[in-house]
């Protein structure tokens, strides 16, 4: 399994701020993905972070909106721009077994974000 | 595009009764997963089914892959205080780099 370690673990933000998330890994993996959950609700996948290229988005969601580094392959950061109370919200970072026909991710613990 | 549902949203039950959240898929997966997650956590993996009717056990919990690999189910025999908590399925569509779609959740509280 893979140990994830994500900061910060909580902020309170004004709107129209902007708050980067990171994200750390204890071993080299090839697929990272960042999600949303909100209280209650289910994970949404915001982007999958590629090492060395831009990163994939899911509908609904804009690089310049929520713009993502993944300078190597046990590290990755999110930014959530131009803050606004709907961006309030848990990000949580997530990682696959590197093993073959092995599907099963991880996940970070999460950062949880108030926006005011 | 691809929609995995899950059933119940919410569940109440008395400890040592028996529990069962059901996932259902508009497409056929390749393999389903299912997770936990304990109030104020993250989602913990719990299993992976590939195989289509594939049934796997851990201790009290019996999880199943449909024959079409559209839908699955997890149970659980005699519930106790830590099963508490909200159960995910998510599907893979593909193989290798496919995203999994998380169901909704079911979120499983009990009485002691």
């Amino acid at each position: 399994s893979a140990v994830i370690s994500q900061k910060p673990s909580r902020d309170i933000c004004q709107r129209g701020t902007s708050l980067t998330i990171q994200c750390q890994v204890d071993s080299q993996v090839t697929m990272m993905f960042w999600y949303r959950q909100q209280p209650g609700q289910s994970l949404t996948l915001i982007a999958t972070a590629n090492q060395g290229s831009e990163a994939t988005y899911e509908s609904g969601f804009v690089i310049d909106k929520f713009p993502i580094s993944r300078p190597n392959l046990t590290f990755s950061t999110l930014t959530v721009s131009n803050m606004s109370p709907e961006d309030s919200s848990i990000y949580l970072c997530s990682v696959r077994s590197p093993r073959i026909d092995n599907y099963e991710q991880y996940f970070g613990p999460g950062t949880r974000l108030t926006v005011t | 595009g691809q929609q995995v549902m899950q059933i119940p949203q919410y569940q109440h039950v008395q400890e040592g009764e028996d529990f069962t959240t059901y996932c259902n898929s508009s497409t056929t997966l390749s393999n389903i997963q299912w997770y936990k997650q304990r109030p104020g956590g993250h989602p913990v993996f719990l299993i992976q089914l590939v195989k289509s009717g594939e049934v796997k056990k851990q201790k009290r919990l019996t999880f199943q892959f449909g024959e079409a690999k559209k839908n699955s189910s997890l149970h659980i025999t005699a519930t106790q205080t830590t099963d508490v908590g909200t159960y995910f399925c998510a599907g893979q569509k593909g193989q290798g780099a496919q995203k999994l779609v998380f169901g909704q959740g079911t979120r499983l509280t009990i009485n002691p």
